[in-house]
């Protein structure tokens, strides 16, 4: 079964401090896994993904991703945070044993603090 | 520039009523999905369709229809056996899955609440 756990439902962080926020999965194939981005009353964007290539992703807006099958982790980091990371950001976990179905996990709510 | 489109963005429902959420897509796009977000929840899937003319249950199908007769559009029916409909609701298409493990693309969403 594929499940996605976000360990924290809230992080705040101060203007041009790092990010880091927390995703763990479990899948019994190799699953392809995403990040994604939601600011309010808005639809998902996405971040980066990860699918079976180098462990290390960078995606958009500074952000970048470290697969790490050991761990079952896929943490979500950015070296300095700015005002208008302040969303929701979700982490998805797929893989082809489910069609490619998608599972989110519940979402952790970014605030920076000026 | 190449989309997806939801609408209305608000929509109130009636008791008994039965309301539809207009869903669009003009990526070429064979796969496509209707999600349901309720606060502190992630996002939970309703049905989705591969190809046109097919759709598949997910996780939440019951008060729910759909239908899938054209490639560019999926409207979601919430009919009056969903007793309790409000929420933001999610579409989103992909490049056909069975072979890919491509991104889901959103639109921006069609916020459901009772009246």
């Amino acid at each position: 079964a594929q499940s996605v756990t976000q360990l924290d439902s809230h992080v705040s962080v101060s203007e041009g401090t790092p990010v880091l926020l927390r995703c763990n999965y479990s899948s019994s194939y190799s699953p392809s896994l995403f990040w994604y981005v939601q600011h309010p009353n808005k639809g998902l964007q996405l971040l980066l993904k990860y699918t079976s290539a180098a462990t290390l992703v960078k995606g958009i807006n500074g952000f970048e991703a470290e697969f790490k099958k050991s761990e079952t982790s896929f943490h979500l980091t950015k070296p300095s945070a700015h005002m208008s990371d302040a969303a929701e950001y979700f982490c998805v976990v797929s893989s082809p044993n489910t069609g490619n179905q998608f599972y989110f996990g519940t979402g952790t709510s970014l605030t920076v603090i000026p | 520039d190449g989309g997806i489109t939801q609408s209305p963005k608000y929509l109130f429902r009636k008791e008994g009523q039965n309301v539809t959420l207009s869903c669009e897509q003009n990526l070429n796009h064979d796969a496509m999905y209707w999600y349901r977000q309720d606060p502190g929840q992630g996002l939970r899937l309703i049905y989705y369709s591969q190809i046109v003319n097919d759709f598949q249950k997910g996780d939440i199908a019951e008060g729910y229809s759909v239908s899938r007769e054209k490639k560019e559009s999926f409207p979601l029916t919430v009919t009056s056996a969903q007793k309790n409909p409000t929420a933001f609701y999610l579409c989103a298409s992909s490049i056909r899955p069975v072979y890919s493990n491509q991104p889901q693309h959103f639109g921006d969403g069609t916020r459901l609440s009772i009246l």
